[in-house]
């Protein structure tokens, strides 16, 4: 079975400032699909990136951008230019189809 | 867009009891799922479904059971509630590697 490690329970960044999120995994798959959900006091659960494992290249979406090391199953977040609004619970997530697993989460809190 | 619907928000009940959470979803996917989530353990997923007429058990099935009705819905049914089975459920609907998309959550206590 898959399994998804995030060794952070909680950080927090200065707005404005630039914080990376790490997330591990664990698989035999070959062809799978990362992401990354935020998860906000709404309880609402919203993607913020995905990473296909057989593309080299690292996602990005505007603030956020991905290191995804596929040697190392290694699947790290960063938010650039931090802001208020991404005070939010993190959720990485391993896909493979019919199977998603998610990690226990990191707490961010962005402070001003 | 109303996209993944589930319903009740908020339910309590009594040890023992029975109750339905319903989800329907109108992204004409193929596959549902439903999770629960409790503190410091993420998301875990109590049962799945790829298609309409299949279902198949996830990591944490037990005290659950689930009936694919159509495409669009997926109902989620406790038999008989137990406090361990207070948590957020979530249910969530996916068509190939796009990701999951998720309703807004169901808060239960059992007491």
């Amino acid at each position: 079975a898959q399994t998804v490690t995030q060794s952070q329970p909680e950080m927090s960044v200065q707005e404005a400032e630039t914080v990376t999120l790490s997330c591990t995994y664990d698989t035999s798959e070959s062809n799978y699909y990362l992401f990354w959900y935020k998860q906000p006091p709404s309880r609402q659960m919203i993607l913020v990136i995905r990473q296909e494992a057989y593309k080299q290249q690292n996602a990005t979406e505007n603030r956020f951008s991905v290191n995804f090391q596929k040697a190392a199953k290694s699947f790290s977040l960063k938010i650039s230019d931090s802001q208020l609004g991404d005070t939010a619970m993190y959720f990485c997530a391993f896909m493979k189809p019919n199977d998603m697993r998610f990690g226990a989460g990191t707490r961010l809190t962005v402070k001003p | 867009n109303a996209g993944v619907t589930q319903t009740p928000k908020f339910q309590v009940l009594k040890t023992g009891q029975s109750m339905t959470l319903q989800c329907a979803q109108d992204m004409n996917h193929n596959s549902m799922y439903w999770y629960r989530q409790d503190p410091g353990m993420g998301l875990r997923l109590i049962y799945y479904s790829a298609s309409e007429g299949t279902t198949d058990k996830g990591e944490v099935p037990n005290g659950y059971n689930v009936s694919r009705l159509n495409k669009r819905e997926f109902s989620l049914r406790l038999e008989s509630a137990a406090p361990s089975q207070t948590s957020v459920y979530f249910c969530a609907s996916s068509e190939g590697g796009r990701g999951l998309f998720f309703g807004e959550g169901s808060r239960l206590t059992v007491l």
